[in-house]
């Protein structure tokens, strides 16, 4: 079983729309869920992060959190070309006794915003 | 904040040589650093965790004597490719966590390792 698995891409939405990505993760013990973006040939960057149960908003950004489901998303309100990037879900599984911060990443989510 | 350099951010190197990368929190501690490299179009790999005054962790597979690992302050680690060969080649991407800011991971810009 993968620790990390996010919705399969490549997710294509219009400007304007909003892009939802997903990501399911393993360990019931995680305390900690990161999303970050990729660009082609760039490194990670952090958009968000969210510790608690519920939703947790940062300008077009909104994380949601379900611990009991195992779940995380990120939601991209109004879309821009500029969102075209490919999206990583990171977990850090302290049920696995994972103590130094090691975060297990999700193989990403591939998003195309178009004109 | 949470700045994290990467230099150099792309080297080319003989077959054979070995190739240094260091990696430096410039405005905060980081007590632990990792190491991914990423082919084109796959996900990240975690190669080892560096933490500092102590040896690396390795992930299974890679193999410490080709990739040494020194993370002798709490701002800077380094990578050293020795002996490199073209299968090495790869983008190279540090990470550090803040000391004081939970499980929170930082890139650098990464390393674009081309072995000739």
């Amino acid at each position: 079983q993968k620790e990390v698995e996010q919705n399969s891409g490549p997710l294509s939405v219009p400007e304007g729309a909003i892009a939802s990505l997903n990501c399911t993760y393993s360990d019931r013990g995680s305390q900690s869920f990161f999303w970050y973006r990729q660009y082609s040939g760039k490194s990670p960057e952090l958009i968000m992060f969210i510790y608690s149960n519920g939703d947790k908003e940062d300008g077009r950004f909104t994380a949601q959190l379900n611990k009991a489901s195992q779940y995380v998303s990120l939601l991209i309100r109004d879309s821009q070309p500029s969102d075209s990037a490919t999206y990583l879900c990171a977990v850090n599984m302290y049920g696995r006794g994972s103590t130094l911060g090691r975060l297990y990443f999700g193989r990403g989510t591939q998003l195309t915003v178009w004109p | 904040g949470a700045v994290v350099s990467q230099h150099p951010s792309r080297v080319i190197c003989k077959s054979g040589t070995s190739v240094k990368i260091e990696c430096r929190s410039l405005d905060f501690q980081a007590t632990t650093m990792f190491w991914y490299r990423q082919f084109p179009k796959k996900s990240l790999m975690l190669m080892a965790t560096s933490n500092e005054g102590s040896k690396a962790t390795y992930e299974q597979g890679v193999e410490k004597d080709k990739f040494l690992i020194n993370h002798a302050s709490l701002t800077l680690s380094t990578l050293t490719v020795t002996s490199a060969h073209p299968e090495d080649s790869s983008f190279y991407i540090c990470s550090a966590r803040d000391t004081q800011g939970g499980d929170t991971q930082y890139f650098g810009p990464g390393t674009r390792l081309t072995v000739l």
